[in-house]
């Protein structure tokens, strides 16, 4: 079955620390994304990669970080430097001209 | 000014109702339109995808794109409980980049 598999489903991260969300896509896409959802905000665009080992930032990428070493897979690392990262984060992938498909995300809180 | 606008809701009608969701875009450029429906704690899913100006229909979702007017919009017929959710449209011109509507909430009441 073809999709995007984010994990985990909840994550809690404590003061001072980094934590890594994983986003893996079995669909072939070459573009992968990565969004932050907060209520009443709508998606806001964190990074986005067209190619393998290629990445850009979106609009709010300060106290982010991701990488792209394989086609199938972009981690996002919320570091430290994120005073704010409690939200719902969303990986989506696509294939060119088609829309974009989502993961069912991770709820990200502070403890 | 967004690029993309969209009334958040909440929207509440009764079972059976006719829903009416609306979106406003101000790039003449974008020629692609979707709309994603989100259920609490899922991502957004695709519901409908149209090209340029237009109708469709699939099932009882119809979404119309007024090009002239930068007017995108959804209708559910008969709707049901099981249609409360988020509804966001969004639009590209066909690259990479995809702008979102806020989303808008909708309970649908038995």
């Amino acid at each position: 079955d073809g999709g995007i598999t984010q994990s985990p489903k909840y994550l809690f991260r404590k003061e001072g620390q980094n934590v890594t969300l994983s986003c893996e896509q079995n669909l072939n896409h070459d573009a992968m994304y990565w969004y932050r959802q907060d209520p009443g905000q709508g998606l806001r665009l964190i990074y986005y990669s067209q190619i393998v080992n290629d990445f850009q930032k979106g609009d709010i990428a300060e106290g982010y970080s991701v990488s792209r070493e394989k086609k199938e897979s972009f981690p996002l690392t919320v570091t430290s430097a994120q005073k704010n990262p409690t939200a719902f984060y969303l990986c989506a992938s696509q294939d060119r001209s088609q829309p974009q498909h989502f993961g069912d995300g991770t709820r990200l809180s502070i403890l | 000014q967004k690029e993309v606008e969209q009334d958040p809701g909440p929207l509440s009608v009764p079972e059976g109702a006719i829903v009416s969701l609306n979106c406003t875009y101000s790039n003449s450029a974008f020629q692609y339109f979707m709309w994603y429906r989100q259920y609490s704690r899922k991502g957004p899913e695709l519901l409908m995808y149209t090209y340029s100006s237009g109708n469709k229909e699939d099932g009882r979702f119809t979404a119309q794109v007024d090009k002239s007017s930068k007017y995108i919009s959804l209708f559910i017929r008969d709707s049901q409980p099981s249609d409360s959710a988020t509804y966001l449209c969004a639009t590209y011109t066909g690259g990479f980049k995809t702008i979102f509507g806020a989303g808008t909430r909708l309970f649908v009441k038995a």
